[in-house]
């Protein structure tokens, strides 16, 4: 089965400081998704990367696929309050047709002002 | 468009009832995915429906069980619930495979 390892478990930023967050996986990745979650509330849609070398950007939040296809990093520039929550990665169940995310286990991003 | 909305939101259950939560998805979106969410397993995949079809299974015992409609909207049931089922329960709609899947704000369940 494929597995998903993120990197920190968990990150205390001073605001105004940059951070990223690591996912990395045992096989390739053919899609790969990043959430945000607060505590005990949904998941929000934060990026997919599919092509190897692929990087998206969304306000201060860049999140890259690398060549291999193997790991993707999430990086916050100038991180705010409102960047606290837990970020999860995702990926699909490439050896089975249609929608299975299997998840990384987060990363809890707390960020003092 | 309106996101994804998951009923009830809360819940609460005695050990051996049985438990109904239904998920509709964003006009459009014809697959449907649920997802338990334990502090000590994480996000875990139930089950996928697409067109009315269950496409993919996790490995969850036959107690959990789903539905979809023809108007895409889908229900989950839990049976003879345990302890162990209290959990965040989440749905996510996606218009196909490998298209980007938005989640509800997931219906807590605490069976007791």
């Amino acid at each position: 089965s494929q597995e998903l390892e993120q990197s920190p478990q968990s990150l205390i930023v001073q605001e105004g400081k940059n951070l990223t967050i690591n996912c990395t996986s045992s096989k390739t990745l053919y899609g790969l998704y990043w959430y945000k979650q607060k505590y005990g509330e949904g998941l929000i849609f934060l990026m997919m990367l599919q092509k190897g070398g692929e990087e998206k950007s969304h306000e201060k939040i860049t999140a890259k696929l690398d060549e291999k296809k193997q790991q993707s990093s999430l990086h916050i520039t100038a991180s705010q309050p409102s960047h606290a929550g837990i970020y999860l990665c995702g990926a699909d169940g490439f050896m089975e047709y249609g929608n299975k995310l299997v998840f990384g286990a987060g990363t809890i991003l707390r960020v003092k002002s | 468009k309106a996101g994804v909305t998951q009923t009830p939101r809360y819940l609460i259950k005695t050990r051996g009832q049985q438990v109904t939560l239904s998920c509709s998805p964003i006009s459009g979106h014809r697959s449907v995915s649920w997802y338990q969410q334990t502090p000590g397993q994480g996000l875990q995949f139930l089950f996928e429906y697409f067109s009315e079809t269950q496409r993919n299974k996790g490995n969850f015992p036959g107690r959990f069980s789903g539905r979809q409609f023809s108007n895409s909207r889908s229900e989950m049931n839990v049976s003879t619930l345990e302890l162990g089922d209290s959990a965040l329960y989440l749905c996510a709609s996606s218009l196909g495979a490998g298209r980007e899947q938005y989640f509800g704000p997931g219906t807590r369940l605490t069976v007791t």
